[in-house]
């Protein structure tokens, strides 16, 4: 298994501001992914990210509203800029270890 | 139509109950079937994985899978107040990709 931990755990920010979400994992991992979760919804892949390449996102997300670096093989950040309060969810970060993906304790976003 | 169909529930049964919690999918692809439970504030954590079509069993849990009819399910034997959480489907066409979610399914175990 893996132990993930996310920073901020949550936040309370204005509408216009950007916010960094950051992932750190216990054991070196190629594979990571972004979640989001909406209020009452299930979870919705943002985008892949590995290591020593540009990140790859899903329909409906880009790169200049959810930035995305990944300096290393335990370490990963997720912005989300320019905030509206359409993007108050949770945002999990994800791993694969051995075939099997596991979830961070995400990051709680509230957006007035 | 969604890929993958999820009852929101919520679902409540008294303690001890087995509880049958469903998911479908339209995508014959996949292959990889998941369950998570997530409580409330926490992240999912990871309950049921199976490749395939077919039973597995650990412990109170049993997930089946039935790929002919595109079919998932997941039991819980003698199912107690603690197993309260929201019960996720997922699946994926290749072992360690990207996963596809249902919508969850909400569960209450009453003492």
């Amino acid at each position: 298994s893996a132990v993930i931990s996310q920073k901020p755990s949550r936040d309370i920010c204005q509408r216009g501001t950007s916010l960094t979400i950051q992932c750190q994992v216990d054991s070196q991992v190629t594979m990571m992914f972004w979640y989001r979760q909406q209020p009452g919804q299930s979870l919705t892949l943002i985008a892949t990210a590995n290591q020593g390449s540009e990140a790859t996102y899903e329909s409906g997300f880009v790169i200049d509203k959810f930035p995305i670096s990944r300096p290393n093989l335990t370490f990963s950040t997720l912005t989300v800029s320019n905030m509206s309060p359409e993007d108050s969810s949770i945002y999990l970060c994800s791993v694969v270890v051995a075939d099997t993906q596991y979830f961070g304790p995400g990051t709680r976003l509230t957006v007035l | 139509q969604k890929e993958v169909e999820q009852d929101p529930g919520p679902l409540s049964v008294p303690e001890g109950a087995i509880v049958s919690l469903n998911c479908t999918y339209s995508n014959s692809a996949f292959q990889y079937f998941m369950w998570y439970r997530q409580y409330s504030r926490k992240g999912p954590e990871l309950l049921m994985y199976t490749y395939s079509s077919g039973n597995k069993e650990d412990g109170r849990f049993t997930a089946q899978v039935d790929k002919s009819s595109k079919y998932i399910s997941l039991f819980i034997r003698d199912s107690q107040p603690s197993d309260s959480a929201t019960y996720l489907c997922a699946m994926s066409a290749w072992t360690g990709n990207k996963l596809v979610f249902g919508a969850g399914t909400i569960l209450r175990v009453k003492s």
